[in-house]
């Protein structure tokens, strides 16, 4: 079963606008991760955050954890047609494997 | 060195027949992930590897499905008997550390660009 859940499923927005995606989990976890996926083909690891932060920012990422709600946002600033993609959380939920959201389809229009 | 690599990219053939997915990891990754993802779909968790050993063979969705490692490195998926309901983008990671051996949770995963697999 999925743990993750992400909201919205889709999401188009014009260049430089910002990008607000968020992540639902349902057990107690260790870390929470994003990864990008272009094509429908290989993932490519974005950010990690951990348990016990409730902020982390890379380059244009901005990400948000609240484990009392058991959500976490990505937020891309500034956001470029280069960033169209699907995004999937993952979380490990103490066990031995990641488990990954239904993902968000991001659009960039130029 | 180089990242994950997948064999074949594409992967056509008819119901029934059997069919062999390779895995070639980023060296010194001791854990290695096998995932299936479905048309528009995310990631279903298949099966893990520590070393040569599979721990958690939970996700293999029937006994059509078997995976094996070699050497810490190699790992291939096999489908027997495939059907067309095993359509999908079968998808390797590897990971420096395996589950259990860091602190505070799994650590990031490097991903191959999958194996498309369609079964006509």
């Amino acid at each position: 079963s999925q743990q993750g859940e992400e909201d919205p499923q889709a999401l188009s927005i014009q260049e430089g606008e910002n990008a607000t995606m968020n992540c639902s989990y349902k057990t107690s976890i260790n870390n929470l991760q994003w990864y990008r996926q272009n094509s429908g083909r290989g993932l490519v690891h974005l950010i990690l955050i951990r348990s016990n932060e409730r902020e982390k920012h890379s380059g244009r990422l901005r990400v948000t954890l609240d484990t009392s709600k058991k959500s976490s946002s990505l937020l891309i600033t500034a956001s470029r047609a280069a960033d169209t993609a699907s995004y999937f959380c993952a979380t490990d939920a103490g066990a031995d494997k990641l488990i990954f959201g239904t993902g968000t389809r991001l659009q960039v229009f130029p | 060195g180089a990242g994950v690599s997948q064999s074949p990219s594409n992967k056509v053939t008819e119901k029934g027949k059997d069919v062999e997915l390779r895995c070639d990891p980023i060296s010194g990754h001791t854990a290695l992930y096998w995932y299936r993802q479905s048309l528009g779909q995310g990631l279903e968790f298949l099966i893990y590897f520590q070393g040569n050993s599979a721990p958690d063979k939970s996700g293999l969705p029937s006994d059509r499905f078997s995976a094996e490692r070699t050497g810490g490195s190699v790992s291939t998926l096999t489908i027997q008997r495939t059907q067309q309901e095993d359509s999908a983008v079968y998808l390797c990671a590897s990971s420096l550390e395996g589950p259990f051996l860091v602190a505070g949770g799994l650590t990031e995963q490097f991903f191959g660009p999958g194996t498309r697999l369609t079964v006509l």
